[in-house]
């Protein structure tokens, strides 16, 4: 299978809570990243998080991570329509990125 | 934070011709950049990882002389694809690492290429 997974689709209703999950098989990285990209566009960075936290807050964005089951989560918290996009987890040795989670957000 | 520009944003070309697309870091240096290849709907695949100075390296499966990339300077990388066919349409994305060790990638707009 797939070295990083993600689901690929998501929907949630303006003002709801959007939760991103994606599970990986290579454990080395250093820093795992969440990343969005709105259409035509090359990508933003979201945030990080070091290898060594369980969990980071950013204003709206909270990330888990869970080393033992290596799986990475990023929440936002009161999703805006400005949200849909795609939303890729990367990391790992070789820059490898997850295959990106479509968010679309509905009013 | 630190910026990667590419230019062009988009290129529609004749099957047949090659094209360039530029990698610049306006405000840092970049020893290392990446280059990504990204199909409709579809993650971003490592293409190839471009060195100041060297030869790049290549990712398997990736055809060295058909994506030829040069790291001429500090702050500029260049990816040709040489003599283009409708199969090498798609969007071509490079990064570079900033320089102070904190593993953030910085990416550039995308170049869109479009082969007829």
């Amino acid at each position: 299978g797939e070295d990083v997974e993600q689901s690929l689709f998501l929907s949630v209703r303006e003002g709801d809570s959007s939760v991103i999950n994606c599970t990986y098989t290579d454990s080395s990285s250093t820093y795992l990243y969440w990343y969005k990209q709105e259409p035509g566009a090359g990508l933003q960075l979201l945030t990080y998080i070091f290898s060594n936290m369980d969990m980071k807050q950013d204003q709206r964005l909270t990330v888990l991570l869970n080393k033992k089951d290596k799986h990475l989560s990023l929440r936002i918290a009161d999703t805006q329509t400005g949200d849909s996009a795609i939303y890729f987890c990367a990391g790992w040795g070789k820059l490898q990125f997850g295959a990106g989670t479509q968010v679309v957000v509905t009013p | 934070g630190a910026v990667v520009s590419q230019h062009p944003s988009w290129v529609i070309c004749k099957s047949g011709t090659s094209v360039k697309i530029e990698c610049r870091s306006l405000d840092f240096q970049a020893t290392t950049m990446f280059w990504y290849r990204q199909f409709p709907k579809q993650s971003l695949m490592l293409m190839a990882t471009s060195n100041e100075g060297s030869k790049a390296t290549y990712e398997q499966g990736v055809e060295k002389d058909k994506f030829l990339i040069n790291h001429a300077s500090l702050t500029l990388s260049t990816l040709t694809v040489t003599s283009a066919h409708p199969e090498d349409s798609s969007f071509y994305i490079c990064s570079a690492p900033d320089g102070q060790g904190t593993g953030e990638l910085f990416f550039g707009e995308g170049s869109r290429l479009t082969v007829l």
